[in-house]
């Protein structure tokens, strides 16, 4: 069945470093792709989203394109802060938004 | 606009006992999924309501159902409650339209003594 596969945490990084955090997904047709993320003590917000290969989601700084031929969206900031700290979530919606299919979730942290 | 609102926020049973959940959806959004969000883990799909009517369901005992109101507001029920029910429950609504991304409440963390 559909899945996706985050890379594990916790992240730690210094502020203005680069940050990566990578997401591989298994589907059967052509699903959409979702990074939410979720701040201590808060709900899931939506990141960005890319609903077809080659778009590239963006938000906040944070960037992810979805790739088809390496079922990929990986998501990238050029210069992290404090305030990024949080869980982000990689997830994927097989179609027609009826379910959302979820990573495990990578904890960043970042020091000042 | 409202955005989407999870009450009660926290809450604490025992065993064997039940609760409802409940959620009001973003103003305009005809569509409600609830989620099971363990601890440390990425939250999974229990299930959608669309229009009242279920929509799909995940991997859940029948003990967990829903209902979906007129007004496109939710709840979700829990029956003989486990142990391993101890978890954040996140409701999520959306516009049923092609791509429309679901918006989250903030939760009900549901603890089991």
């Amino acid at each position: 069945g559909d899945s996706v596969t985050q890379m594990e945490g916790p992240v730690t990084l210094s502020e203005e470093a680069f940050l990566t955090i990578n997401c591989t997904y298994t589907a059967t047709g052509y699903p959409s792709l979702f990074w939410y993320v979720q701040y201590p003590g808060e709900g899931l917000q939506l990141l960005l989203k890319a609903t077809k290969a080659d778009d590239k989601g963006s938000n906040k700084g944070f960037e992810a394109t979805y790739r088809k031929e390496t079922t990929s969206f990986h998501l990238e900031k050029g210069s992290v802060q404090v305030s990024d700290s949080a869980v982000y979530f990689c997830a994927l919606s097989p179609g027609n938004n009826r379910k959302l299919i979820w990573g495990l979730g990578t904890s960043l942290a970042v020091n000042p | 606009e409202t955005g989407v609102t999870q009450s009660p926020t926290h809450l604490i049973k025992t065993r064997g006992q039940q609760v409802t959940l409940r959620c009001s959806s973003q103003s305009g959004h005809n569509t409600v999924s609830w989620y099971q969000q363990a601890l440390g883990q990425g939250p999974q799909f229990i299930f959608q309501y669309y229009r009242e009517e279920e929509n799909g369901r995940g991997n859940f005992p029948p003990r967990f159902s829903g209902l979906q109101f007129p007004n496109y507001s939710s709840e979700l029920n829990v029956n003989a409650l486990e142990l391993d029910d101890s978890a954040l429950y996140l409701c999520a609504s959306s516009l049923d339209q092609g791509d429309q991304p679901q918006h989250f409440g903030d939760g009900t963390r549901l603890s089991i003594l």
